[in-house]
């Protein structure tokens, strides 16, 4: 099993209001994603990362912005969160030598 | 960016059928990942194909790279209800991203 995390798991938050969603990895991979999901829907990349200090954005367009200031560490924040931000947020790692990513359980985003 | 279709979207089988999922891509692909989401889960990694014309098989799947390396197809033989979720494929991209496929829904009627 895969060492990724993210919290919160849940998260219900007014429009407006800023949030920093958390994703960390134990297993020392450089490259880190992050991926929207809607029910029931595709993933689309929103942003990915090659190491400690260097971003992307995705395909998807993002009102979001993310940091890598440790390997281990890709937080992604919403700076005024609205309704149409409501969705799930899935952070990913890749292996070194494998093509796998590994995704942590998810945030569950609503904003009111 | 490169794209793949998926089909079906949904698909209900009874226990004990046989399911199929297809990815089709207009472009040469270098290689493609399966991927499946439980209700409510995170994506979890089956496989990844490279070569023209591999088969793999884990158990009662079997995955397979087309010829041209432009489709791929997963199947499921005698499905069980623990095989129910969503199937995804998966494109590398150049930065080692993923584009993924719509997904293919499969519900196991007991």
């Amino acid at each position: 099993e895969a060492d990724i995390y993210q919290t919160p798991r849940y998260l219900v938050i007014g429009t407006g209001k800023k949030i920093t969603l958390e994703c960390s990895q134990t297993m020392g991979h450089d490259k880190m994603y992050w991926y929207q999901q809607d029910p029931g829907m595709e993933l689309h990349l929103i942003h990915y990362s090659y190491g400690v200090n260097s971003t992307e954005k995705g395909d998807l367009s993002s009102e979001s912005t993310v940091s890598r200031i440790r390997t281990e560490h890709f937080p992604l924040t919403l700076e005024s969160a609205r309704p149409s931000h409501t969705s799930q947020y899935l952070c990913a790692s890749r292996g070194h030598s494998t093509g796998e990513q590994y995704f942590g359980p998810g945030t569950r985003l609503t904003v009111t | 960016g490169q794209q793949v279709m998926q089909i079906p979207q949904y698909q209900h089988v009874q226990e004990g059928e046989d399911f199929t999922t297809y990815c089709n891509s207009s472009t040469t692909l270098s290689n493609i990942q399966w991927y499946k989401q439980r209700p409510g889960g995170h994506p979890v990694f089956l496989i990844q194909l490279v070569k023209s014309g591999e088969v793999k098989k884990q158990k009662r799947l079997t995955f397979q790279f087309g010829e041209a390396k432009k489709n791929s197809s997963l199947h499921i033989t005698a499905t069980q209800t623990t095989d129910v979720g969503t199937y995804f494929c998966a494109l590398s991209g150049s930065a080692r991203q993923l584009t993924f496929g719509s997904g293919t829904q499969l519900t196991v009627l007991p």
